[in-house]
């Protein structure tokens, strides 16, 4: 079964520095793997996905995730925080033969400091 | 409207009200889910409609009833629930048939009293 741990359930950044949220998971398959955002309020917006193409996905708002099979890891960075990512992410993992379910992380509450 | 929509946004319910939550999406997906999300948990998924039918039941209590009429309206009806029932619950749609992102409304705050 699939599952997703994401260490560090809050993470706290200057404005301007290097943004790191990580996610590890475990897959029997080779998985897809997702990002979400939430902000205050309101649902999960889809930030990227790894569906097996590029390992190095390109999402929405400068974000962007690297996929390392040897190391099980889709961390997700953007080089420069702004104050208007401080929100909730959320990883989550899809089995390739399960495709009704995405498998959850408990989330990374990102507080950005000016 | 588009995207996914859900109403109301926030619902406050005596334990013996009947309520029912609404969402619809404008995206001509052919699934679509309900998740609780509570304060310091995990997501936690509870219904599964794929082409209008159920796919998914994660064990949910059944004062908790989804309906699914057509693929793009589904509705959990809810009845004689409990405090630890209030929490945002959150539906989602996903087109299917290889393509397994899920596109989240905003939520529904419901509060039992």
């Amino acid at each position: 079964a699939q599952s997703v741990t994401q260490l560090g359930s809050h993470v706290s950044v200057s404005e301007g520095a290097l943004v790191l949220l990580r996610c590890n998971y475990s897959s029997s398959v080779p998985p897809y793997l997702f990002w979400y955002v939430q902000y205050p309020n309101q649902g999960l917006q889809l930030l990227l996905k790894y569906t097996s193409a590029a390992t190095l996905v390109k999402g929405i708002n400068g974000f962007e995730a690297e996929f390392k099979k040897s190391e099980t890891s889709f961390h997700l960075t953007k080089p420069s925080a702004h104050m208007s990512d401080a929100a909730e992410y959320f990883c989550a993992v899809s089995d390739r033969t399960d495709t009704d379910k995405l498998i959850f992380g408990t989330g990374t509450r990102l507080q950005v400091f000016p | 409207e588009t995207g996914v929509t859900q109403t109301p946004r926030h619902l406050v319910m005596g334990m013996t009200n009947k309520k029912s939550l609404k969402c619809e999406q404008h995206l001509g997906h052919n699934a679509m889910y309900w998740y609780k999300q509570s304060a310091k948990k995990p997501l936690e998924l509870m219904f599964v409609y794929n082409f209008k039918e159920q796919t998914e039941n994660n064990s949910v209590p059944s004062r908790f009833s989804p309906e699914c009429p057509n693929s793009s309206h589904l509705f959990l009806h809810l009845h004689t629930l409990q405090p630890e029932d209030s929490a945002l619950y959150l539906c989602a749609s996903s087109p299917g048939q290889g393509f397994y992102e899920q596109y989240f409304g905003p939520g529904t705050r419901l509060t039992v009293t």
